[in-house]
């Protein structure tokens, strides 16, 4: 298996645009997390799905941040509009299990100017 | 509310001077206890998972523990290829954030030959 795919790697856009950051999960693993990490406070969960079902949104920021998951292979983080503090590395990750390890992408590193 | 610190938050090392990574957490009971190692650039790679006080798992050169309170990295022999920023998280059996991995800061470790 290739691992958790995320694209883009590096996304550099201007104050006020739309962002959608993806993810395809590791195949067979009914659990996916998106997380925001930043030097002041560290990885924070974002939102995580159950079987293409959104179950925990509380550490999503605000109304400018979306998720959804039309099928198991497939997600997507939008910010609409962003701002220059949505700048972080935003992470995708999946396990099989609630309480199992879980397995992150290589993240993708958002500059909003 | 569930919270977790490491320290050092950076920790410099000659090769093969064994030392010690320190996580101390409080958590509305404890699910498991789980160890990441990051690169830089890249998503948290998984380690360990420790789910009892006692408990205690081996990989090469490291091995964590855990007590009621906290949990510790152990590397013995440090090698330059095991500079990289260690990852702490707990996982609650209650509360709000059940079942969510609450990460530390990390600590950025450098093995110098």
């Amino acid at each position: 298996d290739a691992g958790v795919i995320q694209s883009p790697r590096h996304e550099v856009t201007e104050m006020g645009q739309e962002v959608t950051l993806r993810c395809k999960p590791i195949s067979g693993h009914d659990y996916l997390f998106w997380y925001r990490q930043t030097m002041m406070r560290g990885l924070e969960l974002l939102i995580y799905f159950n079987n293409n079902v959104p179950i925990d949104d509380s550490g999503m920021p605000e109304d400018r941040f979306s998720a959804k998951m039309p099928n198991a292979s497939f997600s997507t983080l939008k910010i609409q509009p962003s701002e220059p503090r949505d700048s972080a590395v935003y992470f995708c990750a999946s396990s099989n299990l609630r309480g199992n390890e879980q397995f992150f992408g290589p993240g993708t590193r958002l500059t909003v100017l | 509310e569930d919270q977790v610190t490491q320290s050092p938050e950076a920790l410099r090392l000659q090769e093969g001077e064994s030392s010690s990574l320190n996580c101390s957490y409080t958590v509305s009971g404890l699910r498991g206890l789980f160890w990441y190692r990051q690169d830089p650039g890249k998503g948290p790679e998984f380690l360990f998972t420790l789910y009892s006080a006692g408990e205690e798992k081996e990989k090469e050169r490291l091995k964590a523990t855990l007590t009621k309170k906290e949990s510790f990295l152990h590397i013995t022999a440090p090698k330059p290829e095991d500079s990289a920023t260690y990852l702490c998280a707990v996982q609650a059996r209650y509360g709000g954030s059940q079942g969510n991995l609450i990460f530390g800061k990390g600590t950025k470790l450098s093995v110098k030959p």
